[in-house]
């Protein structure tokens, strides 16, 4: 399996501002993905990074609020723009060696806005 | 539209006790199902899948799985509960969408574990 990292594991922000999670991987991936998991929540998909174009984003979630890179096979970025309260959650991003394998995933970043 | 329900919200089981953790999906063809554990302040770690094949699967840390494609189900198993069995479980179902595979997932079981 992939072991995956995330930078960074906490934070505290201040409302207004904005925070990029990164999301290294040890090997190349097909997909990764990012989630987000709000308080006592199940996860929701936010978008799925495509290499070298934009992210594929799900119903809800817009660009603008959640740019999204990925410039290799190995590496992603999310920022969370713009923070309110309502953006205090944990961040998780995932990956997928191949299409329809298993999906494994990063130990998230806790993210509490002020 | 695809859709996991895990009917349990909260479950508390004794120590040494069987569990039976219920998961139902909804999906239009054969579904890839996982179960992920997610103990406090932990992220996911999964704990066995269904792609195809035999219907009932094994996975770590002693628990197990039947796919039952007639009951649209995939309801996770362990004959005897561990103290740190004690966590958040995630049914999820892998789905198609324009990029590739997601995950979808359910609303979690909470499993609490009394001596």
């Amino acid at each position: 399996s992939a072991v995956i990292s995330q930078k960074p594991s906490r934070d505290i922000c201040q409302r207004g501002t904005s925070l990029t999670i990164q999301c290294q991987v040890d090997s190349q991936v097909t997909m990764m993905f990012w989630y987000r998991q709000q308080p006592g929540q199940s996860l929701t998909l936010i978008a799925t990074a495509n290499q070298g174009s934009e992210a594929t984003y799900e119903s809800g979630f817009v660009i603008d609020k959640f740019p999204i890179s990925r410039p290799n096979l190995t590496f992603s970025t999310l920022t969370v723009s713009n923070l309110s309260p309502e953006d205090s959650s944990i961040y998780l991003c995932s990956v997928v060696g191949r299409i329809g394998e298993t999906q494994y995933f990063g130990p998230g970043t806790r993210l509490l806005v002020l | 539209a695809q859709s996991v329900t895990q009917p349990d919200i909260h479950i508390t089981v004794s120590e040494g006790a069987s569990l039976e953790l219920r998961c139902n999906y909804s999906y239009g063809a054969t579904p890839y199902l996982f179960w992920y554990v997610q103990s406090p302040g932990q992220g996911l770690q999964l704990l066995l899948k269904y792609f195809s094949g035999d219907t009932l699967v094994q996975g770590i840390k002693g628990f197990e799985a039947e796919f039952k494609r007639s009951q649209s189900s995939f309801n996770l198993r362990k004959p005897s509960v561990h103290w740190s069995d004690a966590a958040e479980y995630f049914c999820a179902v892998g789905a198609l969408n324009q990029a590739g595979t997601a995950l979808i997932f359910g609303k979690g079981t909470t499993l609490s574990v009394s001596s």
